[in-house]
């Protein structure tokens, strides 16, 4: 597509539930990165996606947390009994080779998803 | 360690005023910076991408500058408009881990009507 999409863009949910939330990245981009912003926060960084394997997973909360990715295209955030602490906006960004380079085309972002565990 | 920081935390100006962002970092062994705008509640947009070779990118009214020897880039807004309020974000890409965006805090800045 055109741009990141992620759906859903809000997601409110009771504690104790499992919650999922996709990204849809750049038609052509191998890497994909999920990074978390709590409340008046940074970005936190999540995990990298390099086509459907998972270099860098140490970003993950807790085992509570995990993704995956298929077909080197959509991804899926899986967040299993959900706490308050996990409230937070969910972004999902890809670009075109996460090796870095000489020649980069940067990052894009989706507008990501907001989560609200009450 | 890569270490980002934006200075000023938070800027308020009358509209149509020109202004500067500071980005500096603190390892200059970097692919590129890029710079982002946040408006609350939403994702990042980027909005200039600046290759390590490079010294400066224009976009409009935004210009963005690199110093990369010194661990500093600026990004300049001029004319600014109340449609300009949001946070700036600026980023690095390292070079000894060139996948993972290392974020300033941001500049949350006000345009005053």
């Amino acid at each position: 597509g055109a741009g990141v999409s992620q759906s859903p863009s809000n997601k409110v949910t009771e504690k104790g539930k499992d919650v999922e939330l996709r990204c849809d990245p750049i038609s052509g981009h191998t890497a994909l990165y999920w990074y978390r912003q709590s409340l008046g926060q940074g970005l936190e960084f999540l995990i990298y996606f390099q086509g459907n394997s998972a270099p860098d997973k140490s970003g993950l909360p807790s085992d509570r947390f995990s993704a995956e990715r298929t077909g080197g295209s959509v991804s899926t955030l899986t967040i299993q009994r959900t706490q308050q602490e996990d409230s937070a906006v969910y972004l999902c960004a890809s670009s075109l080779d996460g090796t870095g380079g000489a020649i980069d085309y940067g990052y894009t972002f989706g507008s990501g998803t907001r989560l609200t565990v009450v | 360690k890569q270490e980002v920081t934006q200075i000023p935390a938070a800027l308020s100006v009358p509209e149509g005023e020109n202004l500067v962002l500071n980005c500096s970092f603190t390892d200059s062994a970097i692919y590129n910076l890029q710079w982002f705008r946040q408006d609350p509640g939403k994702g990042l947009t980027s909005l200039l991408l600046i290759q390590s070779s490079q010294r400066e990118q224009t976009s409009g009214r935004l210009n963005a500058s690199l110093d990369k020897s010194s661990g500093r880039s600026t990004l300049y807004i001029a004319a600014s408009q109340p449609g300009d309020s949001a946070t700036y974000l600026c980023a690095v890409r390292p070079m000894d881990s060139s996948y993972k965006l290392i974020f300033g805090s941001g500049t949350r800045l006000l345009v005053r009507p």
